[in-house]
């Protein structure tokens, strides 16, 4: 069964420093991975995706994840915090099973990201 | 762009009500989602449906809940007796045009459902 395990539930940093979620995976298969980000009282961004093309995977807003698969590991990383990243961050594998014609998506605990002026 | 819409934003019900909560997925997208997230829990998935029909359910898709497609455009998740438990966010989600399911999925704002 896959699952992720995000490493922190918060996080803080300074404006203007390198900001590094963790997030390790588990799974049978290849996994695709995701992150999403929820801004307060909003929905569920899609920030990036991996599904087993180039390893290191660039989003938006200057984000990026680099999949390790001998470190089973995805971790979110950003070269300079802006005020306006402080929000909830969400690591997501989905299923491969195809018995049910559609996918699940699994998600982790979360790791809010606290961005200090 | 194609976005995810979900009505209504909040809804307060008392419990043993009904509750209806609504969606309207991107418009050629065939794979439709609830997940619901508790309050500083993580979101879990509730149910996929394709094909006017379920896909696949969670052991928290109980028979209190039930999903629809009631005219080719909305997605509803119907509550019949909720439960003090039962408040949460709902978000839904869509994916995937004929084919593939594997699209990534997109997510509305969600409901907050609050049950009193």
């Amino acid at each position: 069964a896959q699952s992720v395990t995000q490493l922190d539930s918060h996080v803080s940093v300074s404006e203007g420093t390198p900001v590094l979620l963790r997030c390790n995976y588990s799974s049978s298969y290849s996994p695709s991975l995701f992150w999403y980000v929820q801004h307060p009282n909003k929905g569920l961004q899609l920030l990036l995706k991996y599904t087993s093309a180039a390893t290191l995977v660039k989003g938006i807003n200057g984000f990026e994840a680099e999949f390790k698969k001998s470190e089973t590991s995805f971790h979110l990383t950003k070269p300079s915090a802006h005020m306006s990243d402080a929000a909830e961050y969400f690591c997501v594998v989905r299923t491969n099973t195809l018995t049910s014609g559609t996918y699940k998506y699994i998600f982790g605990t979360g790791t809010r990201l606290k961005v200090l002026a | 762009e194609p976005e995810v819409t979900q009505t209504p934003s909040h809804q307060v019900t008392q419990m043993g009500q009904e509750v209806i909560l609504r969606c309207v997925p991107i418009s050629n997208h065939l794979y439709f989602y609830w997940y619901r997230q508790i309050l500083g829990q993580k979101v879990e998935f509730l149910v996929s449906f394709y094909n006017n029909e379920i896909s696949e359910k969670s052991e928290i898709f109980d028979d209190q809940f039930s999903v629809e497609r009631p005219d080719g455009s909305n997605f509803t998740l119907k509550i019949r007796s909720t439960k003090l438990e039962d408040s949460a966010m709902y978000f839904c989600a869509s994916s995937g045009g004929r084919g593939r399911p594997d699209n990534e999925q997109f997510f509305g704002p969600g409901t907050r459902l609050t049950v009193l």
